[in-house]
């Protein structure tokens, strides 16, 4: 049971290089998600999918683009990243039925750019 | 907008002391209220969850309460483990009248250290 996959685990890119994080869900979850996680910041969003063909920016979007082509995966692009963009990044997938929703989590992807 | 407002850490306790980690919450209509658990290098694991007022979540001898008067969603244990040392976020869920749209608003969570 993988559950929700992220590749690759750790990466370091250099300043304007562009790079694709992916995720992937075997749930046959609609909702998907991106956040990245700071010191001190907690996790923030910055995009989100309620359903294939369908995104839309959450808190931090800018430097970020996604795209959600089939249920099972949600890419981040960064097209040219920078040292802010440093981060921890997490990949959710959840269901709601009415008020019952949950949230399953990636194991993360550690970014460094240099 | 609709926030989360946790205690900020570090937490530092001895084995088998009472845990309590404080949460409040702004947010409109009726969001429904998590609590995620991180160790060491992994992702997030849900601890526990509540989503409608006066619902208590509990697992793993955690406990929380969803009070909607005081908007809190508070974290308790009676007696900690070091194997409870982990970083913990309080989270919560938009409410929307269509429904769920899958998104968490985090707190910034509270690094709790279990010293035996």
């Amino acid at each position: 049971n993988a559950g929700v996959t992220q590749t690759p685990k750790f990466q370091v890119l250099k300043t304007g290089q562009s790079m694709t994080l992916q995720c992937a869900q075997d749930m046959n979850h609609e909702y998907m998600s991106w956040y990245r996680q700071d010191p001190g910041m907690g996790l923030r969003l910055i995009h989100y999918s309620v359903g294939a063909g369908i995104t839309d920016q959450g808190e931090v979007p800018n430097g970020y683009n996604v795209s959600r082509s089939t249920t099972e995966d949600f890419p981040l692009r960064l097209l040219s990243a920078a040292p802010s963009q440093t981060s921890v990044y997490f990949c959710a997938s959840s269901y709601s039925n009415g008020l019952n929703t949950e949230a399953f989590f990636g194991q993360g992807t550690r970014l460094t750019v240099v | 907008g609709d926030s989360v407002t946790q205690m900020e850490g570090p937490v530092t306790l001895s084995e088998e002391a009472f845990l309590t980690i404080n949460c409040t919450y702004t947010a409109t209509g009726y969001p429904s209220l998590f609590w995620y658990v991180q160790y060491p290098g992994e992702g997030l694991q849900l601890l526990l969850k509540a989503t409608k007022a006066d619902d208590k979540g509990s697992n793993k001898g955690f406990e929380a309460t969803y009070r909607k008067e005081t908007t809190s969603f508070h974290l308790e244990k009676g007696s900690v483990q070091v194997s409870d040392s982990a970083v913990y976020f309080c989270a919560l869920s938009p409410f929307y009248y269509g429904g769920s749209q899958g998104n968490l608003i985090f707190g910034k969570g509270t690094k709790l250290s279990v010293k035996p």
